[in-house]
């Protein structure tokens, strides 16, 4: 079935430094990647579409230059959280789009996370 | 606007007894509905999907939902629960002329099922 290997699982970082994510499909393409933010106890909230050699598309409210994404293949998207705050800390989530899935069809296939605790 | 309620914070059920975590959704014409399931520090699980076709959609684990278009409802069920089925339960749903491919999530049905 479709995998989607989110690294790393866990986080630590102190407050100012950046801190990389990287998620990747592993058995298919993925022209479109999300990337969303998840607080304890409470729902997935979408913070940027990924597309593959193109700009991302962030959501309302999502800093563009706090939350750096870049899709530079098919197979891999990275969310870079610059100069971390410990408001910052959180569980980020990436999903993936297999790009064979007729438009709109398709399921949406999700790492396992990460969890960001910056001190 | 599309838009996901999931009405229930939690739903509690015993082992054996049949289980539904209910979803109503609302969206310019015709939905695509997705059941996700996630454990903890977990990322989510995709459980079943309607696109179209037959209203009653089957999916993994035992899993089935309910798709009624004059409700706009698209309810989970299980016909007996297991204590392994305690997760958290997210609805999603994107409109089928929605060329962005997002999935906008309910906030989420915590299911807890007592041996």
């Amino acid at each position: 079935g479709a995998v989607v290997s989110q690294h790393p699982s866990w986080v630590i970082c102190k407050s100012g430094t950046s801190v990389k994510i990287e998620c990747r499909s592993l058995d298919f393409q993925a022209t479109t990647m999300f990337w969303y933010r998840q607080f304890p106890k409470q729902s997935l909230m979408l913070m940027a579409t990924s597309n593959e050699g193109s700009k991302a598309t962030y959501e309302q409210g999502v800093e563009k230059d706090k939350f750096l994404i870049n899709h530079a293949s098919l197979t891999l998207s990275t969310l870079t959280v610059t100069s971390a705050h410990p408001e910052d800390s959180s569980f980020y989530i990436c999903s993936a789009r297999d790009r064979r899935t007729v438009k709109g069809t398709g399921e949406l296939f999700f790492g396992e996370g990460s969890r960001l605790t910056v001190l | 606007a599309q838009s996901v309620a999931q009405p229930e914070d939690q739903v509690n059920v015993a082992e054996g007894n049949p289980l539904t975590v209910k979803c109503t959704y609302s969206v310019s014409g015709n939905p695509y509905l997705f059941w996700y399931v996630q454990y903890p520090n977990r990322g989510l699980q995709f459980l079943l999907k309607y696109i179209t076709g037959d209203n009653l959609v089957k999916g993994s684990y035992g899993f089935e939902a309910e798709f009624n278009k004059s409700q706009t409802s698209f309810h989970l069920k299980k016909p007996s629960a297991l204590v392994s089925d305690s997760a958290l339960y997210f609805c999603a749903v994107r409109g089928w002329m929605d060329s962005s491919y997002k999935l906008i999530f309910g906030s989420g049905t915590r299911l807890l099922v007592r041996p």
